[in-house]
């Protein structure tokens, strides 16, 4: 199946830094991509699509100024969360649509620890 | 959105064929019935998709009946790897909705 790659997989950070996760799709080019978030033992939250060359779109409850979305590239889609605090500390999983009625395919997912 | 239901947990024999059932009683005609499963601290695996006939590949079947208003996707022959959270989810346009799952359990 096709590839997504995100980066980095595990990142610790102090509180008030910022931190960019990356996601990138390797062997198809993505005009849409999500990104979500999980605590443990729950299921995956999505918080926002991103379509490429324009704003992302954020569920409800998402800020949207905290969570950065950009997706400048039909293989590439970043995410920055800003200002992090300990409560933002979570796995964050992005994936990449192949248009149609095809597959969703994830990254590896990042986990991400605000100190 | 079309919302699924299954059961919390099961378990299933190594060896044996694993049956994981999904209700979505009000799934629309142009909505596709797709399984993912996740592996503790991994993102999820594609697994199957279907609209409405049976579907199968490498890894699993999928059986919609005749209603599609359920789905079950079968492992022919589980192996402990095969232990996962096992997400049904009725896709409509982009939108992929992750619900809580099926926790998987392969027995030795």
């Amino acid at each position: 199946g096709a590839v997504v790659s995100q980066h980095p997989s595990r990142v610790i950070c102090k509180s008030g830094t910022s931190v960019k996760i990356e996601c990138r799709s390797l062997d198809f080019q993505a005009t849409t991509m999500f990104w979500y978030r999980q605590f443990p033992k729950q299921s995956l939250m999505l918080m926002a699509t991103s379509n490429e060359g324009s704003k992302a779109t954020y569920e409800q409850g998402v800020e949207k100024d905290k969570f950065l979305i950009n997706h400048a590239s039909l293989t590439l889609s970043t995410l920055t969360v800003t200002s992090a605090h300990p409560e933002d500390s979570s796995f964050y999983i992005c994936s990449a649509l192949i248009t149609g009625p095809g597959e969703l395919f994830f990254g590896e997912g990042s986990r991400l620890t605000v100190l | 959105d079309a919302k699924t239901t299954q059961p919390p947990s099961m378990d299933c024999a190594e060896g044996r064929a694993a049956n994981l059932p999904c209700n979505h009683s009000t799934i629309s005609g142009n909505e596709y019935v797709y399984w993912y499963r996740q592996i503790h601290s991994q993102g999820p695996q594609y697994i199957i998709h279907g609209l409405k006939n049976n579907e199968t590949n490498e890894m699993a079947s999928l059986i919609i009946t005749e209603d599609r208003k359920s789905s079950t996707l079968i492992l022919p022959h589980a192996t402990l790897r095969d232990t996962a959270v096992y997400y049904c989810i009725v896709r409509k346009g982009q939108n992929f909705v992750f619900g809580p799952g099926t926790r998987l359990s392969v027995l030795p």
